[in-house]
Order: structure tokens, then C-alpha cells, then sequence
């Protein structure tokens, strides 16, 4: 069974930091991977995806890395801002008993302090 | 283009009360699903369905229903209402290429918050 970690539970920062988010994955066997981002009282967002096939993905500020034979992704968000404060999560797209599914690990909620 | 829409935002039920929790999207994707989101446990699918008249269990199905008979529509019928059932759900939608392997972004509403007393 596909299992998803995030660690550290909560970060909290001084803004302009660059900082790294990590997310690993006991199963390699995925088709991709996405990072999402969720403000408070909010649904989700998808920052990044990755496909099985590639190493990393960009959008602004963000890279998100994918190493499927160690089973971890990172998310690098440079030069942060109070703008990024909000809860990241990441997600692996596997196919199950023939079915698509994607597995959530429970996010890092980021502070990003003035 | 609205996106994802999620109808009531917060709702309480009594226990054994039945409801519907309405999920519209505008962008003819043929990917929807319902999630919901506990503390400690993550968000965890409930239904999906990749195309109208097609539905499939996630991995919590028991208590709940769906049905798509267009590709905008996607409720949520709770069928009697517990308190284990006191969630945020979510739906949320994407494209669904005709190889069926890759998958594209997950466009999430924002959320209908119920309370089941």
C-alpha cells in the first residue's frame, strides 16, 4: 500500500529564506507526483506536477524535484514570502486494482514571518 | 470560467438526515471526484467517476452515493446522516486523456464543511 510522509509537520520561517519542503513515498511505482497548496478554509491548489518521467518541474519562485528509486520529492521555494504562508501538500498518481489514485501525504504547514 | 463549485459551504445535520452536496465544473473535464479532509488523516477519496454514467468507489465509500448522469454534475448524497461523517469534503475534477495513464493537475473546489450532530 502506497503510503505518502511529509516532514516536518509545521516550518516557519523568516521571509526572503529560501526553503526546501520534503515528501517521500514507499512505493516507486508512480505515474506522477504533485505538490498542491491549501490556504486556510480553502480547497487545493496544484503548484507542480511531475510526470514519472521527469526530474523536476518549475513555476516562478518554485522547483519541485522527483527521485522515484529513493521515493522522495522536494519543493524549493526561494526567496519566501508572508504570500507563501499556507499548508503544502503532496500527492503520488499510482494506478490500483486497475483504477487511478492518488495518494495525499497531510502537508507542512509553512509560516512565513515579516 | 468559475472552475470547481461547491454548494452549501457549511451545512449541520442531524444524525440520520439525508442531504446532497452539490459539485458543478465548467472546464468539460471528465475526471470528478469527492474527497474528504479529517485532521490526522489526510484527504481520502470517496467516489470518482471519469466520465458521465461512470462511477467507482474510492477508498471510504460507505455512506455515501453518487451519480453523473451530465459531465458538469457530481453531487454527494449522504444517505443517513452520523457523526463520523463530520468532515470538509471536497470535489475536484481534471482532464482524463484517452491513454489513461498520465495524469493532469487536480482542480479542487473549495469545500462544503458539515457537521453531523
Amino acid at each position: 500500500k502506497q503510503e505518502v510522509t511529509q516532514i516536518p509537520a509545521a516550518l516557519s520561517v523568516p521571509e526572503g529564506e529560501n526553503l526546501v519542503l520534503n515528501c517521500s513515498f514507499t512505493d516507486s511505482a508512480i505515474y506522477n507526483l504533485q505538490w498542491f497548496r491549501q490556504d486556510p478554509g480553502k480547497g487545493l491548489t496544484s503548484l507542480l506536477l511531475i510526470q514519472s518521467s521527469q526530474r523536476e518541474q518549475t513555476s516562478g519562485r518554485l522547483n519541485a524535484s522527483l527521485d522515484k528509486s529513493s521515493g522522495r520529492s522536494t519543493l524549493y521555494i526561494a526567496a519566501s514570502q508572508p504570500g507563501d504562508s499556507a499548508t503544502y501538500l503532496c500527492a503520488v498518481g499510482t494506478l490500483q486494482g486497475g483504477s487511478e489514485k492518488l495518494v495525499f501525504g497531510k502537508g507542512t504547514k509553512l509560516t512565513v514571518n515579516p | 470560467n468559475a472552475g470547481v463549485t461547491q454548494t452549501p459551504k457549511f451545512q449541520v445535520l442531524k444524525t440520520g438526515q439525508s442531504m446532497t452536496l452539490q459539485c458543478a465544473q465548467d472546464m468539460n473535464h471528465e475526471y470528478m471526484s469527492w474527497y474528504r479532509q479529517d485532521p490526522g488523516m489526510g484527504l481520502r477519496l470517496i467516489h470518482y467517476s471519469v466520465g458521465a454514467g461512470i462511477t467507482d468507489q474510492g477508498e471510504v465509500p460507505n455512506g455515501y452515493n453518487v451519480s453523473r448522469s451530465t459531465t458538469e454534475d457530481f453531487p454527494l448524497r449522504l444517505l443517513s446522516a452520523a457523526p463520523s461523517q463530520t468532515s470538509v469534503y471536497f470535489c475536484a475534477s481534471r482532464e482524463f486523456p484517452l491513454n489513461r495513464v498520465l495524469f493532469s493537475p487536480l482542480h479542487f473546489g473549495n469545500g462544503t464543511r458539515l457537521t453531523v450532530t
